[in-house]
């Protein structure tokens, strides 16, 4: 079957970095994303890998190695409005998105 | 500005009704469009796909007789939940390829939907 696993909730401080997993296992790929998600709203698009490698914008990098299906989401200088839950997900050989159950991440002053 | 519009953002109806929810593409034509689900701290759970001027492709375990899904329109699909029950109560997401960026998916508003 297909599965993403990531962290279910992550702690951090304002003003500090942290660094969400993201390990999946789907039939074929076809490029990861990463999407930002405040409780009752939609998905934001954050970020999307295809290739190997580091994707960085602005306070948001995303890293991706295919070899070992992973994938991770770095975010630099937290601020409190980045409290929010991050969702990775995968498109699979139909082109059809697979997401993990979300990462909540909590911002501490 | 937002590229899928989702109405309305929430919705409360009695047990046994039927509710409607739309989905409209703007500025761009969306022959498929994507029906969510997302119960309280869980993750997104695709219910079906829409596809323009065909019927819809439902997930395992989604009943098509019970979500009705019409995409009549190259920039509209519509979700109806028929005959409401209290455990239908969730948040709808609907959300479509842009031609643009076919990589990336953009997202309606959501739905709340809240069946007493």
């Amino acid at each position: 079957g297909q599965n993403i696993d990531q962290p279910t909730e992550m702690t951090a401080t304002e003003g500090a970095i942290v660094q969400i997993n993201c390990t999946y296992q789907t039939s074929g790929f076809n490029g990861l994303f990463w999407y930002q998600q405040h409780a009752g709203e939609a998905p934001t698009f954050l970020s999307y890998n295809v290739l190997d490698g580091l994707e960085e914008k602005g306070r948001f990098s995303s890293f991706l190695s295919r070899s070992k299906g992973y994938s991770y989401l770095l975010l630099k200088e937290l601020q409190m409005k980045d409290s929010a839950s991050y969702l990775c997900a995968v498109k699979d050989s139909n082109y059809q998105l697979i997401w993990g159950a979300g990462t909540k991440l909590i911002i501490k002053p | 500005g937002a590229v899928v519009s989702q109405h309305p953002s929430w919705v409360i109806c009695k047990s046994g009704t039927s509710v409607k929810i739309e989905c409209r593409s703007l500025d761009f034509q969306a022959t498929t469009m994507f029906w969510y689900r997302q119960f309280p701290k869980q993750s997104l759970m695709l219910m079906a796909t829409s596809n323009e001027g065909s019927k819809a492709t439902y997930e395992q375990g989604v009943e098509k007789d019970k979500f009705l899904i019409n995409h009549a329109s190259l920039t509209l699909s519509t979700l109806t939940v028929t005959s409401a029950h209290p455990e239908d109560s969730s948040f709808y997401i609907c959300s479509a390829p842009t031609p643009a960026r076919e990589t990336e998916a953009f997202f309606g508003q959501g739905t709340r939907l809240t069946v007493v």
